[in-house]
């Protein structure tokens, strides 16, 4: 069984903070891993994705993968309100980034 | 360009019944994949068609059943419903290579009764 595990949360974190969000995932073999957010009654939305180890960054968000430790996180800089949602991992599943596998999520909470 | 569109956005159902659920990709995109959303079971993969084709399919039972149309529009169809199917299904396009991305559309709230 893949599995793609998150903290539930809720994580809290003061605005202007660093909000982590972190994730593992059991199949060796995935090669496409995916940050999506999701806020309460919408449809999840594609924030990041990243395929090699090492940093990939994109404006105040920065997606981390280790794949010797089969871990992926993802950081979000000077956390706005507005960023308050649940942050869904995701991994491609038999190579194939149509099917991934979602891991529960993260919720997190920026307060004012 | 257009995002994915589902329709209908909103329904109930009563257990027993069918349902069937559209989807239409954004232009140019030849795959669409389909998942469910439970608050129990977080989202899973339900399957994948392109080119009219089923790739791959999901853990779930045959009353979930799907197609692709040759314009790339596809429909879902769930039968004899059960109130365990009450979830959000999400329909997600790609241009179809295995290594693209997929985008969701805003998905459809199935209630059943």
């Amino acid at each position: 069984q893949k599995e793609v595990e998150q903290n539930s949360g809720p994580l809290s974190v003061p605005e202007g903070a660093i909000a982590s969000l972190n994730c593992t995932y059991s199949d060796r073999g995935s090669q496409s891993f995916f940050w999506y957010r999701q806020y309460s009654g919408k449809s999840p939305e594609l924030i990041m994705f990243i395929y090699s180890n090492g940093d990939k960054e994109d404006g105040r968000f920065t997606a981390q993968l280790n794949k010797a430790s089969q871990y992926v996180s993802l950081l979000i800089r000077d956390s706005q309100p507005s960023d308050s949602a649940t942050y869904l991992c995701a991994v491609n599943s038999g190579g194939s980034n149509y099917k991934l596998t979602f891991g529960k999520g993260t919720l997190l909470t920026v307060n004012p | 360009k257009a995002g994915v569109t589902q329709t209908p956005r909103y329904l109930i159902k009563t257990r027993g019944q069918q349902v069937t659920l559209s989807c239409s990709p954004i232009s140019g995109h030849r795959s669409v994949s389909w998942y469910q959303q439970t608050p129990g079971q977080g989202l899973q993969f339900l399957f994948e068609y392109f080119s009219e084709t089923q790739r791959n399919k999901g853990n779930f039972p045959g009353r979930f059943s799907g197609r692709q149309f040759s314009n790339s529009r596809s429909e879902m169809n769930v039968s004899t419903l059960e109130l365990g199917d009450s979830a959000l299904y999400l329909c997600a396009s790609s241009p179809g290579g295995s290594g693209n991305t997929i985008y969701f559309g805003e998905g459809s709230w199935l209630t059943v009764v």
